[in-house]
């Protein structure tokens, strides 16, 4: 089992759909939680970081973790074709010195 | 400051020649970061500098592969007698004390 799994899709949605991305994870000792949307031939671009627990909004993003169920969520309101792209979670236990983990990847495509 | 920047932006070369890459990280984070990204996977951690020292080495860094950062600011990756197993997205990031990763726009190696 890997440390971080997450279903590699892809996810096709329409316009205007609400999207739910998420990862389950093994490491008990994660504490730090983020999400990367990454487009073809480009560097991961950070969306959301987290501190352990709890929910985090920034305009159309929200991110869940749940620390008890070790399963973390990233929704999207509103999607755009703009959005299509993959999604990227990370972790990590100690704020950043350990290194990321990071899932395969999501790949969304929004339909207009 | 631009962000993270990394160069060559793409690299072919033969298998068995060397290689280096150069991250230019963002000037007020005194992390950084060396990961590898192969077709369909999630970035993998390589290394880890705090200023100029290295403090973590994955040991996915095989001894033909070694990093410096010099005064703690850019930094260099180099590959030894590279394989085609190596062609993959060299990627480099930076972060402050506490905070997410910003990403480069990676160099894409392609060892033929």
């Amino acid at each position: 089992q890997k440390e971080v799994e997450q279903d590699p899709g892809p996810l096709s949605v329409p316009e205007g759909a609400i999207v739910s991305l998420n990862c389950t994870y093994s490491n008990s000792a994660f504490q730090y939680f983020m999400w990367y949307r990454q487009y073809s031939r480009k560097g991961p671009e950070l969306l959301m970081y987290t501190y352990s627990s709890g929910n985090k909004e920034d305009g159309r993003f929200t991110a869940q973790v749940d620390k008890s169920s070790k399963y973390i969520s990233l929704f999207i309101r509103d999607s755009q074709p703009s959005d299509s792209a993959t999604y990227l979670c990370a972790m990590s236990a100690g704020g950043g010195a350990d290194g990321l983990t990071f899932g395969k990847g999501t790949h969304l495509i929004i339909q207009p | 400051d631009t962000g993270v920047s990394q160069n060559p932006r793409h690299k072919i070369t033969k298998r068995g020649q060397n290689v280096t890459f150069r991250c230019d990280p963002i000037s007020e984070h005194n992390r950084l970061y060396w990961y590898r990204q192969t077709l369909g996977q999630g970035p993998e951690f390589l290394t880890y500098f705090q200023n100029e020292a290295q403090l973590e080495k994955s040991r996915l860094l095989s001894d033909r592969f070694s990093a410096e950062r010099p005064k703690g600011s850019f930094s260099t990756l180099e590959i030894q007698r590279t394989e085609q197993g190596d062609s993959a997205m060299y990627l480099c990031a930076s972060s402050p004390p506490f905070g997410g990763y910003t990403f480069g726009s990676g160099t894409r190696l392609t060892v033929v």
